[in-house]
C-alpha cells in the first residue's frame, strides 16, 4: 500500500538550535513531493514542491531536498515563528492529470521552537 | 487575496440533520478537493473535482455528496449528519490535478 510517513511526530527546540523534518514515501513513479506548513486553526500553506532526486528548494530558514526514497526539510536557526505542524503529501501512482487529482498527506510533524 | 473561501467557520448540527458545507476560489483554478482533518488521521480525501462538470470519490465518501455548481464553487452536502463526521473540514484548489493545492481556512463541524 501505498505510504507517506514523517517523523519525528514533534519536535521541540530552543530558538537558534537547527534540525531536519523527514518524510519517507513509498509511491512507486513519484512525480512530486509537496511541503505545507499549518498553522492551528488554518488550512495547510504550500511552501515547496520537489519533483526528482537531488533537487534543493529554499524559502527563509527552511530547504527541502529529495532523494529516491524520502525528503528532508532542514530548518536553519529557527525562530518561535517557525512553530507549526509541517505536513508531505505525494501524488498517487496512476494516469497524470485526468481524474488522479487528489493527495496522500502524510500525518505531520509538529515543531516547537521555544525562545 | 481571498485564494480559497469556505463558509461556515463554525456550525454545530445535530445528529440527522443536514448542512451544505461552501466553497468559492477565486484563482480561476480547475481543479477543486474536499478534506477532512481528525487528530491522529491526518487529511483525508473526500471527494475532488478534476475539472468543472466532473466530480470523484476519494478516500472516504460514504455520507457525502458533492456539487461543482461552476469553475468558482464546490460545496460539500451531510444529507444526514452522524457523531462520527464531526470534524474540520478543508476546502482545497489547485490549478490542475496533481499540482500545489491551496487551502482554505476550514469549517469546524461538531455533531452532537
Amino acid at each position: 500500500e501505498d505510504q507517506v510517513t514523517q517523523s519525528p511526530e514533534a519536535l521541540r527546540l530552543q530558538e537558534g538550535e537547527s534540525s531536519s523534518l523527514n518524510c519517507s514515501y513509498t509511491v512507486s513513479g513519484l512525480r512530486g513531493l509537496f511541503w505545507y506548513r499549518q498553522d492551528p486553526g488554518k488550512g495547510p500553506e504550500f511552501l515547496f514542491t520537489l519533483y526528482s532526486a537531488g533537487e534543493e528548494k529554499e524559502k527563509e530558514r527552511l530547504k527541502a531536498t529529495l532523494t529516491k526514497k524520502e525528503s528532508f526539510l532542514h530548518i536553519t536557526a529557527p525562530k518561535p515563528e517557525d512553530s507549526a505542524t509541517y505536513l508531505c503529501a505525494v501524488p498517487p501512482p496512476g494516469h497524470y492529470g485526468g481524474s488522479q487529482g487528489n493527495l496522500i498527506f502524510g500525518k505531520g510533524t509538529k515543531l516547537s521552537v521555544k525562545p | 487575496n481571498a485564494g480559497v473561501t469556505q463558509t461556515p467557520k463554525f456550525q454545530v448540527l445535530k445528529t440527522g440533520q443536514s448542512m451544505t458545507l461552501q466553497c468559492a476560489q477565486d484563482m480561476n483554478h480547475n481543479s477543486m478537493y474536499w478534506y477532512r482533518q481528525d487528530p491522529g488521521m491526518g487529511l483525508r480525501l473526500i471527494y475532488y473535482s478534476a475539472s468543472e462538470g466532473t466530480t470523484d470519490k476519494g478516500e472516504v465518501p460514504n455520507g457525502y455528496n458533492v456539487s461543482r455548481l461552476n469553475k468558482r464553487e464546490f460545496s460539500l452536502r451531510l444529507e444526514s449528519a452522524a457523531p462520527s463526521q464531526t470534524s474540520v473540514y478543508f476546502c482545497a484548489s489547485s490549478v490542475r490535478s496533481n499540482q500545489p493545492q491551496h487551502f482554505g481556512d476550514g469549517t469546524r463541524l461538531s455533531i452532537l
